[in-house]
């Protein structure tokens, strides 16, 4: 079975651009995670979804940050504009319904490093 | 609020050296624990759990037992291997509807293990 996909796998852009990541949950996951992992900060949960609605998106730094869900398999995370405090490497992770597969086990992506110059 | 905090790394072992690696939580009730590991250039997997007091998850030679009297999950291993180089989090998962789904992690330990 596929895990999770996640694109790009790194971007490179400047101060400024706007910024999209990808994500691809497994197939038959309702809860997706977008978390950001930095070496001072380490990891983050930014926002979640469950059935394709934002739960709780208390993470999400500024209004730059916005992340939609339009359907079951697919899940962008955007940045606009960018800067450089940004820089970080970007995690989707999904997880199966309440009730299936093990409690608590979220499954990630490899995850997307982006550069902000 | 609910948090994790891990000791520091990194973590320079020889090979079939003993391992532990320190994990306290702060949460209301009774969370779940876990322990994920991020092996390089990959996204994190679980690697053990406990969902209540004094229950030992293991895996992999891994073990980590919940106590809940001194709010820890503390991350062992009988004798490490090269392969066992990444870097560990230590997790929760608060009780409660407003906490489905969601995990608490610490900042993680990277532990490097030498031949």
């Amino acid at each position: 079975d596929a895990g999770v996909i996640q694109s790009p796998r790194h971007e490179v852009t400047e101060m400024g651009q706007e910024v999209t990541l990808r994500c691809k949950p497994i197939s038959g996951h309702d809860y997706l995670f977008w978390y950001r992992q930095t070496m001072m900060r380490g990891l983050e949960l930014l926002i979640y979804f469950n059935n394709n609605v934002p739960i709780d998106d208390s993470g999400m730094p500024e209004d730059r940050f916005s992340a939609k869900m339009p359907n079951a398999s697919f899940s962008t995370l955007k940045i606009q504009p960018s800067e450089p405090r940004d820089s970080a490497v970007y995690f989707c992770a999904s997880s199966p319904p309440t009730g299936q597969g093990v409690a608590g086990e979220l499954f990630f992506g490899e995850g997307s490093r982006l550069t902000v110059l | 609020g609910d948090s994790v905090t891990q000791m520091e790394g990194p973590v320079t072992l020889s090979e079939e050296a003993f391992l532990t690696i320190n994990c306290t939580y702060t949460a209301t009730g009774y969370p779940s624990l876990f322990w994920y590991v991020q092996y390089p250039g990959e996204g994190l997997q679980l690697l053990l759990k406990a969902t209540k007091a004094d229950d030992k998850g293991s895996n992999k030679g891994f073990e980590a037992t919940y106590r809940k009297e001194t709010t820890s999950f503390h991350l062992e291993k009988g004798s490490v291997q090269v392969s066992d180089s990444a870097v560990y989090f230590c997790a929760l998962k608060g009780h409660g509807s407003s906490n489905t789904g969601k995990l608490i992690f610490g900042q993680g330990t990277t532990l490097q293990v030498k031949p």
